[in-house]
């Protein structure tokens, strides 16, 4: 199961909106409302911003959401602040039972 | 409060074994799905496995790369995870975290650091 396909680098200015993409195929993202989407600071453990294509957890502020289309899932985050940069990681189940995650986006806010 | 603590990482030789354990708190262990996910040094997060919840029969599910060589299982008693890894290559060099779900990871360990090396 190869990796979903995100952008290495994705940037924006403070109160920018930015999307980031997240490609599989029809036997992941394409078939299955699993989609989550996590982000990592630096030496930090993963933190769930997303599940199910588009609910927030609890805590997660309402300047991230999420959709999906056909094979490609995106994470948008609107009004950037210096507290989003960080990297981003799409994830998927799969139609072998498994999880797949993204290749990694690296967001900066300049 | 939730909290999820892993131990068990070290340096091991290549063919090698290694046991992580995620132990739990603050929660009913039996009712969530739990994962293993790792991430190799400044790389990318990779899924390793599931062991499933009480309503699921504690079903497994594995990665292609570790399948027949990893094992997860569970003491609910003890409201703890854990991994066994056999036959370790160079490539299974990385940080190892235990994730509760569904979905997954609505918390996360601090992870722990498997080295293969010789």
């Amino acid at each position: 199961q190869s990796a979903l396909t995100q952008p290495a680098s994705v940037s924006g200015s403070p109160g920018q909106a930015i999307a980031i993409s997240c490609t599989g195929t029809s036997s992941d993202v394409g078939s299955y409302n699993y989609v989550a989407w996590y982000q990592q600071h630096p030496g930090k453990a993963p933190k769930l911003m997303i599940y199910d294509v588009n609910n927030r957890p609890s805590g997660v502020s309402n300047r991230f959401s999420g959709s999906k289309s056909g094979n490609t899932a995106s994470l948008t985050i609107s009004g950037l602040q210096a507290e989003d940069e960080a990297d981003y990681y799409c994830c998927s189940y799969t139609s072998s039972n498994t999880l797949v995650f993204g290749s990694g986006t690296k967001v900066t806010v300049l | 409060e939730v909290q999820l603590v892993e131990s068990g990482g070290g340096l091991v030789q290549p063919g090698g074994s290694l046991r992580l354990s995620c132990a739990t708190s603050g929660f009913t262990f039996s009712d969530h799905n739990m994962d293993w996910v790792r991430q190799t040094p400044g790389k990318g997060l990779e899924w390793v496995g599931r062991s499933r919840s009480k309503t699921s029969s504690y079903t497994t599910e594995y990665a292609a790369s570790v399948k027949g060589r990893f094992i997860i299982s569970r003491d609910n008693s003890k409201k703890s995870l854990y991994l066994q890894m056999n036959a370790l290559k160079i490539e299974d060099t990385a940080v190892y975290y235990c994730a509760r779900g569904p979905p997954l990871g609505d918390y996360w360990g601090q992870g722990s650091l498997v080295t293969v090396s010789s």
